[in-house]
């Protein structure tokens, strides 16, 4: 596609419901990030894929987060058992591939909420 | 010590004046720096990339990279309102194909009239 995809935009969801957020990146983008920004602070880095594999996940703060990846397209992001200090925006980039020379390009985010 | 230090603003400058934004980094192997505009509520939006000792201009916009004092610049000239936004300073000092961005937490920038 044109730019990075993310859905929802929005999620509102209760404490202790598994979530799933979806990133499209751009089409021959090879590398996808995911990140985190909690209202008011900067980006948090939370994983990333190289095509389907993904060589650093030291970013996911609990093991209630995984993350995968098919091909070299579309990624979702799973949150178990939501709690409501995960409440966020998750924004999702692709890159070219993941050299050191290429900046990202971000989705819109979702928008999550936990009540 | 941060990765990423940036001071939080916010910075307000009269519209036409330069705006100066800066950042520093700690790991001396840094590669390559990017700077990003963030408008409230919206997501991030590449501005700016340098890879090279000394200055890079792109239209109002010049970026500067010191290395040997681990010290990158945003120069916004001709300031404008809708510059108004946040400024993120981003920092990739992966080697190879194992690399991420790791951002500052921004500058806000007020542009007045």
């Amino acid at each position: 596609g044109a730019g990075v995809s993310q859905s929802p935009s929005n999620k509102v969801t209760e404490k202790g419901k598994d979530v799933e957020l979806r990133c499209d990146p751009i089409s021959g983008h090879t590398a996808l990030y995911w990140y985190r920004q909690r209202l008011g602070q900067g980006l948090e880095f939370l994983i990333y894929f190289q095509g389907n594999s993904a060589p650093d996940k030291s970013g996911l703060p609990s093991d209630r987060f995984s993350a995968e990846r098919t091909g070299e397209s579309v990624s979702t992001l799973t949150i178990q058992r939501t709690q409501q200090e995960d409440s966020a925006v998750y924004l999702c980039a692709s890159s070219l591939d993941s050299s050191t020379f290429y900046g990202y390009t971000f989705g819109s985010g979702t928008r999550l909420t936990v009540v | 010590q941060k990765e990423v230090e940036q001071n939080s603003g916010p910075l307000s400058v009269p519209e036409g004046a330069i705006a100066s934004l800066n950042c520093t980094y700690s790991d001396r192997v840094s590669q390559s720096f990017f700077w990003y505009r963030q408008y409230s509520g919206k997501s991030p939006e590449l501005i700016m990339s340098i890879y090279s000792n000394g200055d890079k201009e792109d239209g109002r916009f010049t970026a500067q990279l010191n290395k040997a004092s681990q010290y990158v610049s945003l120069l916004i000239r001709d300031s404008q309102p809708s510059d108004s936004a946040t400024y993120l300073c981003a920092v990739n000092k992966g080697t190879g194909t194992a690399s991420k961005l790791t951002f500052g937490t921004g500058t806000r920038l007020q542009v007045t009239l």
